[in-house]
């Protein structure tokens, strides 16, 4: 079963926009979520982090939602920019380093 | 300071074939985790490595094996490939074993085909 899922394979908006990426999950057990960008021919980079004791983080261009009783979560980059154009995997762990990552979603920023 | 390296980049084997991918960890790091990436999926963890010992597993069968040396670079073995076995193949490292993720460094993958 997929326990991280991102339902939306892409997404395009338009530079100095908003992005939001959407990701839910189903395990309540779940205690800490990450976002994590990757580009093609690289690996995953770590992006943004949130722990389930908080609702909002925020770093810069990047938050990160976190919806507890909804068990939702979503990453907003503002502006958006053409270098974010890139996969965006949200994951998530259960009082573990090892993660669960959703299926991903391709953002694409244009001019 | 260096980053997370796996060799080789790309390869391709036949069906029943077994395969070696390697991953030399960032400076520091002691955990070594392997993921597997299908095709328009995200990773799926594999199993981690900590002081030489395997410490957790995913849901893949033993015919996936790994190892950790000394150095704290590992391998991670596959025996009797199988055509869904073609994926891009990630190690990622981190310096604290345990709690909490956000220190993974991940390599850029070795990207396995089997035909």
């Amino acid at each position: 079963d997929q326990q991280v899922k991102q339902n939306s394979p892409s997404l395009s908006v338009q530079e100095g926009r908003i992005s939001i990426l959407n990701c839910d999950y189903t395990n309540s057990m779940f205690d800490y979520f990450l976002w994590y960008k990757k580009y093609p021919a690289e690996g995953p980079t770590f992006l943004i982090s949130i722990s389930s004791i908080k609702d909002k983080n925020e770093d810069g261009r990047f938050t990160v939602f976190l919806n507890k009783s909804a068990k939702h979560l979503s990453l907003h980059i503002v502006p958006s920019q053409p270098g974010d154009s890139a996969v965006y995997f949200c994951a998530a762990s259960a009082n573990t380093d090892k993660l669960i990552f959703g299926t991903g979603t391709r953002l694409q920023v244009f001019p | 300071e260096t980053g997370v390296t796996q060799s080789p980049t790309h390869l391709i084997k036949t069906r029943g074939q077994q395969v070696t991918l390697r991953c030399s960890s960032q400076s520091g790091h002691n955990t070594v985790s392997w993921y597997q990436q299908a095709l328009g999926q995200g990773p799926q963890f594999i199993f981690q490595y900590y002081r030489e010992e395997e410490n957790g597993r995913g849901n893949f069968p033993p015919r996936f094996s790994g190892l950790q040396f000394p150095n704290y670079s590992s391998e991670l073995n596959v025996n009797a490939l199988e055509l869904d076995d073609s994926a891009l193949y990630l190690c990622a490292s981190s310096l604290v074993h345990g709690r909490p993720p956000y220190g993974y460094t991940f390599g850029s993958g070795t990207r396995l085909t089997v035909v």
